[in-house]
């Protein structure tokens, strides 16, 4: 069964941090994985999607890259602001073609 | 572009009786979703479905039901409510399950159970 853990679970940094998210997955083979945005009280936004035969994707500021063989995916958020304050999610679709599996995701706070 | 659209927002029941939660998607996708998300905790897979007439269960399905009779709606039926259904109910769709599709979500709907 696959497992998606994410580190830290909170993260509190001065605005204008460079910062990394860390997702770690148990089954490597995956379809793709997808880091989401939630923010509170509020439904999921995609940000960046990565598919199994891809090592990365950009998106703005925002970088996340896969490692499949390790199981491992970071998003890099270059120079944070407070509007980045967020809680961050992190989901692979397995390759047994089951939807999405979500980690507990990681509560950003950006401090002006 | 309304996208993926939930209702209600938030509703209260009461242990044991029964509710729908709406679920309704303008963009034509193929695929769509239930997931539940408990505080502080990750979203998990109630039920899926990647066509009409087609659903099957995920991680959560004891105490849902599911049906699919258009491309547009997916409702998700409570039949008797207990407190473990506490939670906020997310409905989510994609175009296909190929490998570069992402999910878009709905606003969710808060739901308490007393």
């Amino acid at each position: 069964k696959q497992e998606v853990t994410q580190i830290p679970a909170a993260l509190s940094v001065p605005e204008g941090e460079n910062l990394v998210l860390n997702c770690s997955f148990t089954d490597s083979a995956i379809y793709n994985l997808q880091w989401f945005r939630q923010d509170p009280g509020k439904g999921l936004t995609s940000l960046l999607l990565i598919q199994s035969s891809q090592r990365e994707q950009t998106s703005g500021r925002l970088n996340a890259s896969l490692d499949k063989s390790s199981g491992r995916s970071t998003l890099y958020i270059a120079a944070s602001q407070p509007g980045d304050s967020a809680t961050y999610l992190c989901a692979v679709w397995d390759s047994g073609n089951t939807p999405l599996v979500f980690g507990k995701g990681t509560r950003l706070s950006v401090i002006a | 572009n309304a996208g993926v659209t939930q209702t209600p927002k938030f509703r209260i029941l009461k242990i044991g009786q029964s509710m729908t939660l709406q679920c309704t998607q303008d963009m034509n996708h193929n695929y769509m979703y239930w997931y539940r998300q408990d505080p502080g905790m990750g979203l998990k897979l109630i039920y899926y479905s990647v066509g009409a007439g087609i659903t099957d269960k995920g991680e959560v399905p004891n105490g849902y039901n599911v049906s699919r009779s258009t491309t547009e709606d997916f409702p998700l039926r409570l039949e008797l409510a207990a407190p473990s259904q506490t939670s906020v109910y997310f409905c989510a769709s994609s175009h296909s399950g190929e490998d570069n599709e992402k999910l878009f979500f709905g606003s969710g709907t808060q739901l308490s159970v007393l």
